[in-house]
């Protein structure tokens, strides 16, 4: 069974532009979590996709948004990137809301320069 | 707000020794605390998981014990091996169902 995969790995990016990090979750597992984890924050929540749905939040700006698709894969979306916002960017897949048993992927490492 | 902490935040054993890594949580509704590995340069990896209806889960070298009513957790991990060296993570499932992380604790088996 494969597990999450997140595309890319490694991005570069300046101040002001704009990313998108992808996420393809475990097949059948309709919950899709987004985490950005930093040396001096750790792991916090930035929000949670189900069924097509964002269904909670994090405490992150208006700058950070995401989408899911029919198919369970999801795409998070950083706008006017800042250098703080350089951090491992980290994908969830559960089987559904609430279940417990997240399942990360290996991250997209994000450096905005 | 909702918090997790987590002691130690490193912690250094002689291979074969055992390890005990604590954690306690803010939300009592919390009912669901899993462990997480993180290795180098990797995603973090579920090792073992624990519900509230349960005090104690064991997995072959690791353990998990949940004390709801003084709303703590800890992982003890027996016979360490250097391939146990890794950032460990204790997570709580908030109230919006996310997972609450604490800082992790950095683990490392002496040869």
């Amino acid at each position: 069974k494969a597990g999450v995969t997140q595309t890319p790995r490694y991005l570069i990016k300046t101040r002001g532009q704009q990313v998108t990090l992808s996420c393809s979750p475990i097949s059948g597992h309709r919950s899709v979590s987004w985490y950005q984890q930093t040396p001096g924050q750790g792991l916090q929540f930035l929000f949670e996709y189900f069924s097509e749905t964002q269904r909670n939040k994090g405490n992150f700006p208006g700058r950070f948004s995401g989408r899911q698709f029919s198919n369970s894969r999801s795409e998070m979306n950083v706008s006017t990137l800042e250098l703080g916002d350089s951090a491992l960017y980290l994908c969830a897949s559960s089987l559904a809301k609430g279940l417990g048993e997240a399942f990360f992927g290996q991250g997209t490492r994000l450096t905005v320069v | 707000g909702e918090n997790v902490e987590q002691h130690p935040s490193t912690l250094s054993v002689q291979e074969g020794d055992s390890a005990v890594i604590k954690c306690t949580y803010s939300d009592s509704a919390s009912n669901y605390f899993p462990w997480y590995k993180q290795e180098l340069g990797k995603g973090p990896q579920l090792i073992i998981d624990i519900r509230s209806n349960v005090g104690e889960k064991k997995d072959q070298r690791i353990a998990v014990t949940l004390n709801k009513t003084a709303k703590h957790f800890s992982l003890h991990i027996t016979e360490t091996q250097p391939e146990d060296s890794a950032v460990y993570f204790c997570a709580a499932v908030g109230s919006q169902g996310n997972l609450i992380f604490g800082k992790g604790t950095k683990l490392s088996v002496k040869p």
